[in-house]
């Protein structure tokens, strides 16, 4: 069975703070990770996925096979980035459906 | 281009009353889902379409819940009869294809009272 877990339900930090969100998976497979995001009155959208390794609004996620995670960080949170993450699996063959860790609100002070 | 649609936003109905949601994916895109989450929870996946085929609905209660997708474009939930623990946000999200960006609307929320 695949599972996601992400250990914190709130994460605070101030302005300029570094920021880690952290997120464990199990997977019999190669897995395919993701962050969502969902900012007060807005959908849900997705902010990365492993594969394509890029840098989004100064967030970076690497994936570690040996540890099972998928650590999101940033080196200095923004007030804007208050909001609440959830980290996401999927197999990368066959019906490709989601499941989502419970989430975690970051919130930023300023 | 236009996200994807759901109605209605919000729903209050009694216990075992019936109850249906609407959704209408992005123009063109080939898999429709359907997600249940909970206050306090991730979403969690209830039914995958490929265009007009089911993927995928086994965490779909089926004694009480049923979805459709006719002609592979918008998709209608229903629960009959509602329970309590039925209280969520139902959200319905589309991609191009399976494995692709899934785009979310913008969830109905239910309470069964």
């Amino acid at each position: 069975a695949q599972r996601v877990t992400q250990p914190e339900k709130l994460l605070s930090v101030f302005k300029g703070a570094p920021v880690e969100l952290k997120c464990n998976y199990s997977y019999s497979g190669s897995p395919e990770l993701f962050w969502y995001v969902q900012y007060s009155r807005q959908r849900l959208q997705l902010l990365l996925r492993h594969i394509s390794r890029e840098s989004i609004k100064g967030f970076t996620a690497d994936l570690n096979k040996g540890e099972t995670s998928f650590h999101l960080k940033k080196p200095f949170a923004q007030e804007e980035d208050s909001a609440m993450y959830y980290c996401a699996l999927s197999g990368n063959t066959g019906r490709r459906a989601l499941t989502f860790g419970s989430g975690t609100r970051l919130q930023v002070q300023p | 281009e236009a996200g994807v649609a759901q109605s209605p936003r919000y729903k209050i109905i009694e216990k075992r009353q019936s109850v249906a949601f609407w959704c209408n994916p992005i123009s063109g895109h080939a898999t429709l889902y359907w997600y249940q989450q909970i206050l306090g929870q991730g979403p969690k996946l209830l039914i995958q379409f490929q265009n007009n085929g089911v993927v995928d609905d086994s965490q779909l209660p089926k004694d009480r819940f049923s979805a459709e997708r006719l002609k592979g474009v918008d998709s209608t939930l229903k629960i009959q009869p509602a329970k309590l623990e039925d209280s969520a946000v139902y959200l319905c999200a589309s991609s191009r294809d399976r494995g692709e960006t899934q785009y979310f609307g913008p969830g109905t929320r239910l309470l069964v009272l």
